[in-house]
């Protein structure tokens, strides 16, 4: 009931094109979501979190969908550039607590 | 975003010598800090919470003697690969919780690659 579960987990998208990589959850006291990019050899950073009183969150190209019934939300990458080429890990916690649930993670691709 | 340093990024060490690790928060205090251990092309595995004051809280399997950790002060935490072994080469990644609101922000440090020989 703690698992978040990503997928895909790999994915390969063309310059320009739009990157979704989906997570879902079981555990309905999870209120906050949020997503990390990571670079090879880097630590993860922050990317952008939503929490489920708005079902969408966008900044940037980078945009966060939610569905609170079911339990499933999204981050969709528009105009993908090679520079977004990371992995993407999404991660869910609760209200106070300080530790987080991460998924499998997707190693993302954008071919030139 | 909040600063998490992680030193050294890097260390090469031969079987059987300890290894420190140390992380700090460099514009917040962290009474929590988290230690992570990542395996090529896999999620990160969380191995322990650094606690401030007190003992660290160890994940299920993780072998408390054989990673030590000290949160010495408010914006520091250090992990010590004790008696490493080839087995241990992995990234350790560190991370603090800020709290912004009622939710907690995790930041991540840059990671340190361990190699033991």
């Amino acid at each position: 009931q703690q698992q978040v579960k990503q997928s895909p987990q790999s994915l390969i998208v063309q310059k320009g094109g739009i990157s979704i990589i989906n997570c879902a959850y079981e555990n309905t006291a999870f209120d906050y979501f949020p997503w990390y990019q990571q670079f090879p050899g880097k630590g993860p950073a922050l990317l952008i979190a939503i929490r489920p009183d708005v079902s969408e969150k966008k900044e940037g190209r980078f945009t966060i969908s939610f569905n609170k019934s079911a339990k499933q939300f999204s981050l969709h990458i528009m105009d993908s550039q090679p520079g977004d080429s990371a992995t993407y890990f999404c991660a869910a916690s609760m209200q106070g607590a300080q530790k987080l649930v991460f998924g499998q993670g997707t190693r993302l691709t954008i071919n030139p | 975003g909040a600063v998490v340093s992680q030193h050294p990024s890097r260390v090469i060490c031969k079987s059987g010598t300890s290894v420190k690790i140390e992380c700090r928060s460099l514009d917040f205090q962290a009474t929590t800090m988290f230690w992570y251990r990542q395996f090529p092309k896999q999620s990160l595995m969380l191995m322990a919470t650094s606690n401030e004051g007190s003992k660290a809280t160890y994940e299920q399997g993780v072998e408390k003697d054989k990673f030590l950790i000290n949160h010495a002060s408010l914006t520091l935490s250090t992990l010590t690969v004790t008696s490493a072994h080839p087995e241990d080469s992995s990234f350790y990644i560190c991370s603090a919780p800020r709290l912004a609101g009622t939710y907690n922000e995790q930041f991540f440090g840059p990671g340190t690659r361990l190699t033991v020989l």
